[in-house]
Formats: C-alpha cells, sequence, structure tokens
C-alpha cells in the first residue's frame, strides 16, 4: 500500500527555523511528485509547492516562493518542507501529497496524502 | 494564476438528498480538475479526477462533470459518511489552486 507519513507536531517560537518531514513507502518514492499543501486554522487548503524527487526539480506557489523550502532525499524516499525563520502566520497544519498519475494524460492531483504536521509558532 | 470561485460555501441536507456543488474557473482549464473530500482532523481524500474520472474505491453516488471554465460535483443519495468538506482543484497551471471548500453539513 501506498503509504506518506510525516514527522509529528512541533511547537515553535517566532524566528526559530524548522524541517518537517514526509517518508513514503509502498510505491518508487523517486518516480513521483512530492507536494505540500497548507490548511491554516479553519480555514482552506493552500498548495504550496512541489517537487520531483528524481531530479529535485521543484515549482513554487508565488505565494510561498522565497518563504519556504523543499527538497527531497531519495536514498531515504523523504521530502522535506523547511522555514529558516519562522513567523507566527506559518501556524497551521502542513500536509505531503503524492501526485497521481492519469494514463499519459497531464496530471496534478493528489492521490495519496499524509497525516499532517501541525506547526504551531508563538511570540 | 487562476482563480477559482466555489459554491456554495455551506450547504444544509438531508440524508438521501442529491447535492451539487460548483466551480467556476477565471480561465478555461480543459478537464484538468479535481475534487476532494475532507473530514474533521484529517488528510483530504480524491474523490474525482480529470473532471469526472471516480478514484478507485469511491462510491458511485459521486460524480463529477464540465468543461472550459465550469465544473461541477454531485451526490446522489447522501449518507451520513458523506458530510464533510469538499474542495475543487485545477491543475492545468502553476500554481496549482484549490477551491475555497464547500461545507456540507446535515439540516
Amino acid at each position: 500500500d501506498v503509504q506518506l507519513v510525516q514527522s509529528g507536531a512541533e511547537v515553535k517560537k517566532s524566528g526559530e527555523s524548522l524541517k518537517i518531514s514526509c517518508k513514503g513507502s509502498g510505491y518508487s518514492f523517486s518516480s513521483y511528485w512530492i507536494a505540500w499543501v497548507r490548511q491554516m486554522p479553519g480555514k482552506g487548503l493552500e498548495w504550496m509547492g512541489v517537487i520531483h524527487p528524481g531530479d529535485s526539480d521543484t515549482r513554487y506557489s508565488p505565494s510561498f516562493q522565497g518563504q519556504v523550502n523543499i527538497s527531497a532525499d531519495n536514498s531515504i524516499n523523504t521530502a522535506y518542507l523547511q522555514w529558516s525563520g519562522l513567523k507566527t502566520s506559518d501556524t497551521a497544519m502542513y500536509f505531503c501529497a503524492r501526485r497521481g498519475v492519469d494514463g499519459y494524460s497531464w496530471s496534478g492531483f493528489f492521490d495519496s496524502w499524509g497525516q499532517g504536521t501541525l506547526v504551531a509558532v508563538s511570540s | 494564476v487562476i482563480w477559482m470561485t466555489q459554491s456554495p460555501s455551506f450547504l444544509s441536507a438531508s440524508a438521501g438528498d442529491r447535492i451539487i456543488i460548483s466551480c467556476r474557473m477565471s480561465q478555461g482549464i480543459s478537464s484538468y480538475l479535481a475534487w476532494y473530500q475532507q473530514k474533521p482532523g484529517r488528510a483530504p481524500k480524491l474523490l474525482i479526477y480529470s473532471t469526472s474520472a471516480l478514484q478507485t474505491g469511491v462510491p458511485s453516488r459521486f460524480s463529477g462533470s464540465g468543461s472550459g471554465t465550469n465544473f461541477t460535483l454531485t451526490i446522489n443519495y447522501l449518507q451520513s459518511e458523506d458530510f464533510a468538506t469538499y474542495y475543487c482543484q485545477q491543475y492545468y497551471s502553476f500554481p496549482w489552486t484549490f477551491g475555497q471548500g464547500t461545507k456540507v453539513e446535515i439540516k
């Protein structure tokens, strides 16, 4: 079975750095793009960016470009989302998700999701 | 950026009802649209991709249709487990974007 398992909840102070992880199993990790999605408390889903673990090709939403760094380590089937200076507005649940495949058609939907990592940032 | 307008934001319905959720795009996206269901405290779940393709394991009471700029998700014979929040998502072009969500509540 395809599984994405995320790292545990984090409580941080404003200005601190943080790296959360998403470990894939049950499929060829290097072959499928992994996306990160933010959900602020009581709000909707926001696509942050996506990475291809095989070649580290990465695309960011303009809203998150320069604010976070997305990376991956193929050798341990893990993708990462990193901040160098957290803000209180970064308080949210963060999900990783696998980009699904639709035959030979273009795709960008997410067929498997991690359980989410809650990040709480205080001042 | 492709802007999405999902409606309604809230929908009150009874078990057995048929409901329709709409998603309108600021520009054409061909058929590159997906629908997700999210329950409180849980990750979203893919229901439909490519406008109308049902994800494996999703009940046939869920269906999607549309093209270009207007899309709908229909749920026939609403079941108790269908009360949740639903999101559309376009993947025609970067940045991929989600609709604002529709919360389906029990009447």
